[in-house]
């Protein structure tokens, strides 16, 4: 069981420009949320996917978008960016929502805007 | 709202001596409580989880954590720390579907 993976590992962009950040989830999660964690901070929730819709979306504007395929990795998408979008994004998976499982995390995409 | 409070920026401990690293929680209901740790340039681990039961926790890599309603903490502890135990730490509250973080807590072992 190859976990959450996550590409690219690293990404250096410029401002203004847009991003797309890919995870695929543990084998048997149908469920994929996103998180952003400056330096120094803990992760913010972005959203979460389930079903191939939005299902929660956490306090990020219109910029941030994503969307989850019928095997369940996802995308996500960042437009316009802005310098304080540099950040570590982190996906997590986990079965039919939080419930009470833990949610399993990929290594994270360091994206850097310049 | 849902949230934690990870009170200590960084707690050093020499290694052998237990070690602990505090949380405070504040939510409406039932709290569904979780610990992660970090290493440099990695996601986050999974280490262990409160949803209901005994209030002693035991998780991964011999930590375990202590629920305590009264006091609203859910402290993670391990009775001897190792070196490698040197990472960041976040405790977390489910709020609906999503974790809400702490802060973090930078724990440092020594030699």
């Amino acid at each position: 069981d190859a976990g959450v993976t996550q590409s690219p590992t690293h990404l250096i962009k410029t401002r203004g420009q847009q991003v797309t950040l890919r995870c695929s989830p543990k084998s048997g999660h149908d469920t994929v949320s996103w998180y952003q964690q400056a330096l120094g901070q803990g992760p913010q929730f972005i959203f979460q996917y389930y079903e191939e819709e939005e299902r929660q979306r956490g306090n990020f504007p219109d910029r941030f978008s994503g969307h989850q395929f019928p095997n369940y990795s996802s995308e996500l998408n960042v437009n316009a960016l802005l310098l304080g979008d540099s950040a570590l994004y982190l996906c997590a998976s986990s079965p039919g929502g939080m419930g009470n499982t833990e949610a399993f995390f990929g290594q994270g995409t360091r994206l850097t805007v310049v | 709202a849902q949230s934690v409070a990870q009170p200590e920026d960084q707690v050093n401990v020499a290694e052998g001596n237990p070690l602990t690293v505090k949380c405070t929680y504040s939510v409406s209901g039932n709290p569904y409580l979780f610990w992660y740790v970090q290493y440099p340039n990695r996601g986050l681990q999974f280490l262990l989880k409160y949803i209901t039961g005994d209030n002693l926790v035991k998780g991964s890599y011999g930590f375990e954590a202590e629920f305590n309603k009264s006091q609203t903490s859910f402290h993670l502890k391990k009775p001897s720390a190792l070196v490698s135990d040197s990472a960041l730490y976040f405790c977390a509250v489910r709020d609906w579907n999503k974790l809400i973080f702490g802060t973090g807590t930078r724990l440092q072992v020594f030699p």
